[in-house]
């Protein structure tokens, strides 16, 4: 089985521009979560979605949004990006109920 | 709001040898879990080891194993016979009850080095 999988898993921007990441979760999982993890730091949570809805957000400014499709699929978008913004982007999966998580091997953001 | 510290930037250990590495958290929550990440150079956050705050046995898993000590809100993980591949950053993690709760709080992590 496929782990979970990002892309892109580099990506250059310049700033004030928009970004889109994709993640597509283990088969099965209906629970995905996002995570920026800036150098030299631990991840830090920016959003969960279940059932295509957001069911948890942490402290980040509305430049961020995310969504969820049918398939469980999502995507996180950042607008009019901040040289701040520069990090590695993790998305993790997991079944309803379960304490584990999932984690793909992220998108790596680059702003200039 | 709970937060998780990890006061040991680097830490190095000899092949074959034991190594531990510390975490501290803070919360006002009675039920909680708590989890060890390893982050190799691929990036991909792997999970070590969990434990539930209710269960008052340490959890071990092969060469792996926790110190949870509630009242002191600290968990320490123990690699034991260390080898070359658990060369990698490590992460101390919480997350609050709830169902389907991924709301992680992540330490700033420790650089593990294995010495052949």
């Amino acid at each position: 089985d496929a782990g979970v999988t990002q892309s892109p898993t580099h990506l250059i921007k310049t700033r004030g521009q928009h970004v889109t990441l994709r993640c597509s979760p283990i088969s099965g999982h209906k629970s995905v979560s996002w995570y920026q993890q800036v150098l030299g730091q631990g991840p830090q949570f920016i959003f969960q979605y279940y059932e295509k809805e957001e069911r948890g957000r942490g402290n980040f400014p509305d430049r961020f949004s995310a969504r969820q499709f049918p398939n469980y699929s999502s995507e996180l978008n950042v607008n009019a990006l901040l040289l701040g913004d520069s990090a590695l982007y993790l998305c993790a999966s997991s079944w309803v109920g379960s304490t584990e998580a999932f984690f793909g091997q992220g998108t790596r953001l680059t702003v200039v | 709001a709970q937060t998780v510290t990890q006061s040991q930037p680097e830490m190095s250990v000899q092949e074959a040898e034991t190594v531990t590495l510390s975490c501290t958290y803070d919360t006002s929550e009675s039920d909680y879990y708590l989890f060890w990440y390893k982050q190799p150079p691929s990036r991909q956050m792997i999970l070590v080891i969990r434990q539930e705050a209710y269960k008052q046995q340490n959890a071990t898993e092969n060469r792996f194993s926790v110190n949870f000590q509630k009242a002191a809100k600290s968990f320490s993980l123990k690699i034991s016979d260390s080898q070359l591949g658990d060369a990698a950053m490590y992460f101390c993690a919480y997350r609050s009850p709830g169902y389907n709760n991924n709301d992680m709080r992540f330490g700033a992590g420790t650089r593990l080095t294995v010495k052949p």
